[in-house]
């Protein structure tokens, strides 16, 4: 069975820096996107950011409300994908979600149970 | 960015009776060469990560019920729900995959009235 496992969230001060990572197992990581989702507590989705295989050069792109501060990157050979997050804000606590879409399309399939960030002094 | 919005916020509807959720995209979802509609619906329920049921506007993913429908076409989408069940309590999201940065709807939370 397909999954994926979310760590490394906790708390950290603003403008603190702080790495996620995505473990998945059971499925071809190497030629999956990988997607990064957050969502800030009783609020909706939001889109953080993408990274392709390396068919696609690892091609990242990212949320402008995140944009020169997270770098999402990828080891293919320990089925692991990462988001460092930078100059982190109180904007950016949530529940962070490392999602891989099906192969039929890219709508978002394969979720983790997510890694909490809380970002306070 | 692709804004989507979607009405109502919250929707309360008795068991067995028919949900309707909607979703309008800030302009069209839909690639020409295609043919499809880059739009995915997913229900969320608490603390659960969200769930994919609807992707090509209209295509159930495997084990979803079929009381479950997407429709609609280019800016205008909607989910319904034939007949509630209580499992089908949750917060239903729509979101554009047509192009970057992905964006979700708002959220419609529906509940048993």
């Amino acid at each position: 069975e397909s999954q994926v496992v979310e760590s490394g969230g906790g708390l950290v001060q603003p403008g603190g820096s702080l790495k996620l990572s995505c473990a998945a197992s059971g499925l071809m990581f190497s030629g999956s996107v990988i997607h990064w989702v957050r969502q800030a507590s009783g609020k909706g989705l939001e889109w953080v950011g993408r990274i392709r295989s390396k068919g696609n050069n690892y091609g990242t792109t990212y949320s402008p409300s995140v944009q020169g501060r997270f770098t999402i990157s990828r080891d293919d050979s320990k089925n692991t994908a990462y988001l460092q997050m930078h100059s982190l804000k109180s904007e950016d606590t949530a529940v962070y979600y490392c999602t891989i879409p099906i192969l039929e399309a890219d709508a978002f399939g394969l979720w983790g149970q997510g890694t909490m960030v809380i970002v306070s002094s | 960015d692709i804004v989507m919005t979607q009405s109502p916020d919250s929707l309360p509807v008795s068991l067995g009776e028919r949900a309707t959720i909607n979703c309008k995209s800030s302009q069209s979802v839909l690639y020409s060469s295609n043919n499809k509609n880059y739009l995915a619906w997913y229900q969320q329920k608490p603390g659960q990560p969200p769930k994919l049921l609807i992707y090509w506007a209209s295509t159930r993913e495997f084990g979803v019920p079929d009381r479950f429908s997407g429709s609609g076409s280019g800016t205008d989408f909607t989910l319904t729900i034939s007949s509630l069940q209580a499992e089908d309590v949750a917060v239903y999201y729509c979101q554009q995959y047509y192009t970057t940065p992905r964006t979700f709807g708002q959220g419609t939370k529906v509940e048993i009235k």
